[in-house]
């Protein structure tokens, strides 16, 4: 069975600081890996998807990675906003979607 | 532009009553799930539907029943509700399972079994 996890569970960082979420998978064998954002009492919106055979897309001041060989995908924000704060889970993708619990971020004016 | 509607949004159960989660998407869809969010838990995969007419089960499907009505919708039942079904479930979809997939997610239903 896939497992995920996320680390750090919870990240407080001031506004203007680059950071960057980490996911880690047990089972190379992924179609693709997902992130998404979770605000308080809300659904899931998707942030960005990289296929299995790519190793990173953008949107905006946000870039994910994925090396499959390592199990290991990374979200990288820059310029953080106090919009930002939300949990953020990744998702990897086979016949089923396997989730992290969550990195909760807080940015802070 | 409704996406994934799950209704009701809220509901207080007692020990042993029943109830159904309604489900439906209008993004043509061949796939869609039931997951629950448990604090420190993360979404577990409570059973889906790869496809119109079938359903299979996730990693956590005891004590619930679904049934997939058509390519629209899909509903989860809870038939004899019991305090560990305490939880935010969600319903997603899918344009199907596998490679190249984006999965799509309601609002969530907070449920309470007292």
């Amino acid at each position: 069975k896939q497992e995920v996890t996320q680390i750090p569970a919870a990240l407080s960082v001031p506004e203007g600081e680059n950071l960057v979420l980490n996911c880690s998978f047990t089972d190379s064998a992924i179609y693709n890996l997902q992130w998404f954002r979770q605000d308080p009492g809300k659904g899931l919106t998707s942030l960005l998807l990289i296929q299995s055979s790519q190793r990173e897309q953008t949107s905006g001041r946000l870039n994910a990675s994925l090396d499959k060989s390592s199990g290991r995908s990374t979200l990288y924000i820059a310029a953080s906003q106090p919009g930002d704060s939300a949990t953020y889970l990744c998702a990897v993708g086979g016949n089923q979607f396997y989730f992290g619990t969550g990195t909760s971020l807080t940015v802070i004016p | 532009n409704a996406g994934v509607t799950q209704t009701p949004k809220f509901q207080v159960l007692k020990t042993g009553q029943s109830m159904t989660l309604q489900c439906a998407q209008d993004m043509n869809h061949n796939s869609m799930y039931w997951y629950r969010q448990d604090p420190g838990m993360g979404l577990r995969l409570i059973y889906y539907s790869a496809s119109e007419g079938t359903t299979d089960k996730g990693e956590v499907p005891n004590g619930y029943n679904v049934s997939r009505l058509n390519k629209r919708e899909f509903s989860l039942r809870l038939e004899s509700a019991a305090p560990s079904q305490t939880s935010v479930y969600f319903c997603a979809s899918s344009p199907r399972t596998g490679a190249g997939n984006t999965i799509y997610f309601g609002e969530g239903s907070w449920l309470t079994v007292v």
